[in-house]
């Protein structure tokens, strides 16, 4: 069973709001994942790690969200002015090298009024 | 989606087999992984392939064609239990980033 820990399970926020969530990897996982589930079930890869550096993260997450895997504090995931659009799932995965499998989080559920 | 597609569901009977398949058309690959998603609950790493042929990992095994762009999940004495949903996701060279595709809803009938 995956260790990954994901706060808070659910959140709702307005639109224009921040809307931040958080993410515990598995000890002796250094590399981590954020991905975005919708509701028609379909994966958006946002933003990995290794340790606090940035590996890879598109363009949306480049120009609205905020990200950070702090030594030490749990990774978060912070979306600066929240949209209807990112109502979804948002899933964080951590492995224990690049090349290892990602395990999963239970994830934060977001809702955007 | 992302180049990976999958049947949205799948019916089977408790006791006997079912096949999920999946196909990809992506530029790049590492290998190939199948989780497990019940609703409301994290994907659960079932098992990754890279090389072709079957894997047989007892109730689940896989099998991986890198020429023709596909694999399957074989479930075997199906229980009740196994209804879920099984995702395919493709890894992409560069950090092993997975690009998914949109899951198959088994369905196991008594």
């Amino acid at each position: 069973n995956s260790k990954v820990i994901q706060t808070p399970r659910y959140l709702v926020k307005g639109q224009g709001q921040k809307a931040k969530m958080r993410c515990i990897p598995e000890k002796g996982h250094p590399v981590v994942f954020w991905y975005q589930q919708n509701k028609n079930n379909e994966f958006k890869f946002l933003i990995n790690f290794q340790n606090q550096e940035v590996l890879q993260q598109i363009d949306m997450t480049e120009k609205r969200f905020s990200a950070e895997c702090p030594s030490n504090s749990p990774c978060s995931l912070e979306i600066q002015s929240s949209e209807a659009g990112d109502s979804a799932l948002y899933l964080c995965a951590s492995s224990r090298d690049r090349a290892a499998e990602q395990f999963f989080g239970p994830g934060t559920r977001l809702t955007v009024l | 989606g992302q180049g990976v597609e999958q049947p949205d569901n799948l019916m089977s009977v408790e006791g006997t087999f079912a096949r999920v398949n999946c196909t990809y058309s992506t530029s790049g690959f590492n290998g190939l992984s199948w989780y497990q998603q019940r609703e409301g609950h994290a994907p659960v790493f079932l098992s990754y392939v890279v090389l072709d042929g079957l894997k047989d990992s007892g109730h689940f095994s896989t099998f991986l064609s890198r020429s023709n762009g596909y694999s399957y999940l074989l479930l075997t004495e199906l229980q009740i239990k196994d209804s879920a949903s099984y995702l395919c996701a493709v890894r992409k060279p560069n950090y092993n980033v997975l690009y998914f595709g949109s899951g198959t809803k088994l369905t196991v009938e008594p």
